[in-house]
C-alpha cells in the first residue's frame, strides 16, 4: 500500500528564519506527483508546491523549495525568510490515480 | 473565474437522515474526488471519479455514495449518517487523473448528532 509519513507533528520557528518539513512516502510506482498543501485556519486548501517524479531538479516557488529524494522517498519541503502568513497546517501528499496524504505538520511562525 | 464550489460549507444533522453535499466544478475536468479530513489523519480519500459514469472507491468508502451523471457535478451522499461521519469534508477536481494540480472546493463541516 502506498504511504505518506510526516513525522513532525508540530514546529515552531522565529519569523525570517528557514524551516524545513520532513515527508516520505512508500510506492512501488515509478510515475507519480508530490505536493505540498498549505491549510491555513480558514481551511482552504492551497497549493503550495508540486514534483514530479520524473524530473530530477528540485522544484522552487518563491520562498519555497524541495529536496527531491527518488531514491530516498523522500520529499521535504523548505522554506526560506518564513513570514507570519507561513503559519498554516501543511499536507505532504503523493498522487497517481489516488491522492494519498500524510497527516500533516502545523508550523506556527513566531513574531 | 475557475473554481469548485461546494454546498453547504457548515451542516448539522441527526443520525439516519440522508444527506448530500453537492460539488460542481468549472474547468471541464475530468477528474473528480471526495476527501474527508479528521484532525491527527490528513486526508482520506473517500471515492473519485475518472470520467462521467465512472467512479472508484478510495480508501474510506463505506457509508457514502457518489455519482457522476455530468462531467461537472459529482454529489457525496450519505444515505445514513452516523456519528462516526462527522468531519470535514473537500471535494477537489483536476484535468485528469495525473494532470498534477488538483483544485479544490472550501470545505463542508458536517456534524451528526
Amino acid at each position: 500500500a502506498q504511504t505518506v509519513t510526516q513525522s513532525q507533528p508540530e514546529m515552531s520557528v522565529q519569523e525570517a528564519e528557514t524551516v524545513t518539513l520532513s515527508c516520505t512516502y512508500d510506492t512501488s510506482e515509478s510515475n507519480y506527483y508530490l505536493f505540498w498543501y498549505k491549510q491555513p485556519p480558514s481551511r482552504q486548501m492551497i497549493l503550495v508546491i508540486r514534483q514530479e517524479a520524473y524530473k530530477q531538479q528540485n522544484a522552487t516557488e518563491n520562498r519555497f523549495s524541495v529536496n527531491f529524494q527518488k531514491a530516498a522517498k523522500s520529499f521535504s519541503l523548505k522554506i526560506s525568510d518564513s513570514q507570519l502568513g507561513d503559519t498554516a497546517m501543511y499536507f505532504c501528499a503523493f498522487m497517481n490515480y489516488q491522492l494519498i496524504w500524510g497527516a500533516g505538520t502545523k508550523l506556527i511562525i513566531k513574531p | 473565474e475557475a473554481q469548485v464550489t461546494q454546498n453547504p460549507r457548515y451542516l448539522i444533522t441527526v443520525t439516519g437522515k440522508k444527506l448530500t453535499v453537492t460539488c460542481s466544478q468549472n474547468m471541464n475536468h475530468e477528474y473528480m474526488s471526495w476527501y474527508r479530513q479528521d484532525p491527527g489523519l490528513g486526508l482520506r480519500q473517500i471515492y473519485y471519479s475518472m470520467n462521467v459514469e465512472v467512479t472508484d472507491k478510495g480508501d474510506v468508502p463505506e457509508g457514502y455514495k457518489v455519482s457522476r451523471k455530468e462531467k461537472r457535478n459529482f454529489p457525496l451522499i450519505l444515505e445514513s449518517p452516523s456519528p462516526n461521519q462527522t468531519s470535514l469534508y473537500f471535494c477537489a477536481s483536476s484535468r485528469a487523473a495525473l494532470a498534477g494540480k488538483l483544485f479544490f472546493g472550501s470545505g463542508t463541516q458536517l456534524s451528526v448528532l
